[in-house]
């Protein structure tokens, strides 16, 4: 079946702006995880999803960090005022009962 | 929280040679352990884990081992082939249902035909 998709794949923005990076899990996962991943290094937790409510945000960097699940399926990580040190691929991942976490592609951002 | 240390960065082996891959983990907490191979460009795949009531599991070429006392878990895969290059990442969850995976910082092997 298909797997854990992420648009856009790419996406380059200037310093300050907003970005949205959207994340469709695979059907049926509860669980949805967003990671972001540094050049050369391994990823690192940001948020996960139980559901439509965030059941642990500790790794998000700061407030300019958002993301949101209304109906317990999509995703979206939304970062405000975007500085070049969240220049990175962000990764979604989703999770059956069992637990084992399945990745998309991600989204590759640069801020400029 | 959880610190999870991977060793070697690097690994070049000759094709059909094994690759040992090795990690340790602080948090005794942790009782599930997920290795995954990430090609460039891609996210990373789930190749092979492991539970910590088990010490070793297999599937073909590739084999997990856990030493919970130790807290060491290792990643092995025999008679290595190209396709095998890649980064590869071990990672530990704690129990409790969904839990975040904190990962290790990749190994890059390189298969040398």
């Amino acid at each position: 079946g298909a797997g854990v998709s992420q648009t856009p794949s790419n996406k380059v923005t200037e310093k300050g702006k907003y970005v949205e990076l959207r994340c469709d899990p695979i059907s049926g996962h509860t669980a949805l995880y967003w990671y972001r991943q540094s050049l050369g290094q391994g990823p690192e937790f940001l948020i996960y999803f139980q559901g439509t409510g965030a059941a642990d945000d500790s790794g998000l960097p700061n407030d300019r960090f958002f993301a949101v699940r209304p109906e317990g399926s999509v995703s979206t990580l939304k970062i405000q005022r975007t500085e070049r040190g969240d220049s990175a691929v962000y990764l979604c991942a989703s999770s059956p009962t069992s637990g084992e976490q399945y990745f998309g592609p991600g989204t590759r951002l640069t801020v400029t | 929280g959880e610190n999870v240390e991977q060793h070697p960065s690097t690994l070049s082996v000759q094709e059909g040679d094994s690759a040992v891959i090795k990690c340790t983990y602080s948090d005794s907490a942790s009782n599930y352990f997920p290795w995954y191979k990430q090609e460039l460009g891609k996210g990373p795949q789930l190749i092979i884990d492991i539970r910590s009531n088990v010490g070793e599991k297999k599937d073909q070429r590739i084999a997990v081992t856990l030493n919970k006392t130790a807290k060491h878990f290792s990643l092995h895969i025999t008679e290595t082939q190209p396709e095998d290059s890649a980064v590869y990442f071990c990672a530990a969850q704690a129990s409790g249902g969904y839990q975040k995976v904190t990962f290790g910082i990749g190994t890059k092997l390189q298969v040398i035909p």
